[in-house]
């Protein structure tokens, strides 16, 4: 069965500093992967999707960027943190169209 | 562009007392709707799914039917329990897409 795993779970960092979270998923080939913030309070904001290896796209423009090296690896970085980077980040995958979309645990971020 | 709008919260209800959470859509094409949910700390599970007009999506005593004619997806359960408390999301996927489109979420109490 397909898993998903995110981490880490929790994170504070400094404002100024980098961020790096990675996401991988079990159990599937050429999943398409997501990357989702949620504000505190608020509803999800898509940041990246990508449909293969190196093809990665932005939803909005911000203060974060998003990889993937490998089928079903994705990370979401920054090089410099802001206050406003703080939320709730959400890795998803799904496979094919149409289809639903399956979430890992989520990582709380805090920059202070 | 495609959307999703759904009603907002809080809502607080007694145990044993009927849900009803609005959910209405814009979209191009065809989509596929759903239900997902979210439990406090964690990442968000799908609930449940229809993917054309008419269908009924069913999960944990929760249903909700896709009515192309209202352009609607209202989530309904008889008799919601304590443990029912969580926010819950409406979300589309237009047709031929990948990107799931979600709703502001509509968090739900349930008293004892």
């Amino acid at each position: 069965s397909q898993t998903i795993h995110q981490w880490p779970a929790t994170l504070v960092q400094p404002v100024g500093s980098p961020l790096s979270l990675e996401c991988t998923v079990e159990g599937t080939s050429n999943p398409n992967l997501y990357w989702y913030r949620q504000a505190a309070g608020r509803g999800l904001q898509l940041l990246f999707y990508s449909i293969g290896i190196d093809q990665i796209s932005s939803e909005v423009p911000q203060n974060l960027s998003a990889s993937r090296p490998q089928d079903r690896q994705f990370i979401l970085s920054s090089k410099k943190l802001l206050l406003s980077d703080s939320g709730f980040y959400l890795c998803a995958w799904s496979v094919l169209v149409n289809t639903e979309a399956f979430f890992g645990q989520g990582t709380r971020l805090t920059v202070v | 562009g495609d959307s999703v709008t759904q009603m907002e919260g809080p809502v607080t209800l007694s145990e044993e007392a009927c849900l009803t959470i609005n959910c209405t859509y814009t979209a191009t094409g065809y989509p596929s709707l759903f239900w997902y949910v979210q439990y406090p700390g964690e990442g968000l599970q799908l609930l449940l799914k229809a993917t054309k007009a008419d269908d009924k999506g069913s999960n944990k005593g929760f249903e909700a039917t896709y009515r192309k004619e209202t352009t609607s997806f209202h989530l309904e359960k008889g008799s919601v329990q304590v443990s029912d408390s969580a926010v819950y999301f409406c979300a589309l996927i237009d047709t031929g897409g990948f990107k799931t489109i979600f709703g502001a979420g509509t968090r739900l109490f349930v008293k004892a």
